[in-house]
């Protein structure tokens, strides 16, 4: 079975500076997808970014980066240059070979100004 | 991307009332849809995927006939809340995938309050 751990329940960053927040996974599927969501306050999720276990590069979408170690079943989302518009709720997600997705706990990013 | 639509938005009501929700797949021709459940601090807990045409797929513990899906079209799936109690409470979000390990797209939810 699939399973997503994100061990940081809050994490505060200072504005402009980059944050990093963990996202393990466990699936026993050679093939499958991984994919961090933002769920500001007013509770809308959004598609922040997207990883392939077959992709070889890490997959970069503006100030996202995923920092993907598949040995080590980790997909760490990056924010580069945090903004105030970045406090919310991020959940890493994964789904194998079909269309079930699991999502982890969540982590609540806080910005500093 | 898909655009998903979700009405309505909130919901207040009295216990006993049985509430619609509708997601909308706008742009895309959705023959799955997801409902989800979100308690306060949370994460996403997946209901059932609702599946055009026939008889949706509920995930361990949800309970069928309390949470009725009707997907009669491409674009539409709706979740009826029967005979709602304040334990039904919640926020509920609908979402679409266009493919095998693609993103979700999620409508914008629906904040159901029962009194």
């Amino acid at each position: 079975a699939q399973k997503i751990t994100q061990t940081q329940p809050g994490m505060f960053v200072q504005e402009k500076e980059a944050v990093t927040l963990d996202c393990t996974y466990d699936t026993s599927d050679p093939s499958y997808g991984l994919f961090w969501y933002k769920q500001p306050s007013s509770g809308e999720m959004i598609f922040l970014i997207y990883q392939g276990s077959y992709d070889q590069q890490n997959a970069t979408e503006g100030r996202y980066s995923l920092n993907f170690q598949k040995a080590r079943k980790s997909a760490n989302l990056v924010i580069s240059a945090s903004q105030l518009g970045d406090s919310a709720m991020y959940f890493c997600a994964s789904n194998t070979g079909g269309f079930k997705t699991i999502f982890g706990a969540g982590t609540r990013l806080f910005v500093k100004a | 991307g898909a655009v998903v639509s979700q009405h309505p938005s909130w919901v207040i009501c009295k216990s006993g009332t049985s509430v619609k929700i509708e997601c909308r797949s706008l742009d895309f021709q959705a023959t799955t849809m997801f409902w989800y459940r979100q308690f306060p601090k949370q994460s996403l807990m997946l209901m059932a995927t609702s599946n055009e045409g026939s008889k949706a797929t509920y995930e361990q513990g949800v309970e069928k006939d309390k949470f009725l899906i009707n997907h009669a079209s491409l674009t539409l799936s709706t979740l009826t809340v029967t005979s709602a109690h304040p334990e039904d409470s919640s926020f509920y979000i609908c979402s679409v995938q266009q493919g095998p390990n693609q993103p979700q797209h999620f409508g914008d939810g629906t904040r159901l309050s029962i009194l």
